[in-house]
């Protein structure tokens, strides 16, 4: 079964700066696809930006992008020119390929993010 | 596109009370999802349809637990004999389809149990 570990319960970054959130996983499968969801306070979980196992290039949406390490089997989120809107629990999550794989999404434990004014 | 919905938003209830939630997903969506999320964990797979065809669910669907999506649309989750352990906040997502491009899941705001 795969599992998703997420090692920081919290972070926090200043405002403006850059902010490096964590994530490990293990899987026996060669593709896959990873996330990271954002959960604001009271607010419903959003995805961040995902990731292909089978692309080399790093995924990148505005100030979020990703560090993939296949080998490694691990997927950072990196947030720059960190906003007060960025503060939320962040959720690493693991799918299996969309061929005979399992729809569901493997979450982690979560870290929750702080951005100081 | 009004998203994902769910209702009621926060339902307390006694111990060994039956509850039912609802979940209406993103209206042209054919995939359905319900996970459970406990304080300070990540949300845990319950189970999913598609379209009214119930594909997969978790060992921690217990037989107090039973799930349905009869037109293919909405999808109910009820719990039986509820217990304390079942308090947590129940949250539903939608998917288009399971193609490369289209597996992004969409969730609601979810119902949050309390069961006193």
């Amino acid at each position: 079964a795969q599992t998703v570990t997420q090692s920081q319960p919290e972070m926090s970054v200043q405002e403006a700066e850059t902010v490096t959130l964590s994530c490990t996983y293990d899987t026996s499968e060669s593709d896959y696809y990873l996330f990271w969801y954002k959960q604001p306070p009271s607010r419903q979980m959003i995805l961040v930006i995902r990731q292909e196992a089978y692309k080399q290039q790093n995924a990148t949406e505005n100030r979020f992008s990703v560090n993939f390490q296949k080998a490694a089997k691990s997927f950072s989120l990196k947030i720059s020119d960190s906003q007060l809107g960025d503060a939320a629990m962040y959720f690493c999550a693991y799918r299996s390929p969309t061929q005979g794989g399992s729809e569901k999404l493997v979450f982690g434990k979560g870290t929750k993010l702080t951005v100081n004014p | 596109d009004t998203g994902v919905s769910q209702n009621p938003r926060h339902k307390i209830t006694k111990r060994g009370q039956n509850v039912t939630f609802r979940c209406d997903p993103i209206s042209e969506h054919n995939r359905l999802y319900w996970y459970r999320q406990t304080l300070g964990q990540g949300p845990e797979f319950l189970t999913y349809f598609q379209n009214e065809a119930q594909l997969e669910k978790s060992r921690l669907l217990s037989d107090r637990f039973s799930a349905e999506r009869p037109k293919g649309s909405f999808s109910t989750l009820e719990i039986q004999r509820t217990e304390q352990g079942d308090s947590a906040m129940y949250l539903c997502a939608s998917s288009s389809n399971s193609r490369d491009r289209d597996i992004e899941q969409y969730f609601g705001p979810g119902t949050r149990l309390t069961v006193t």
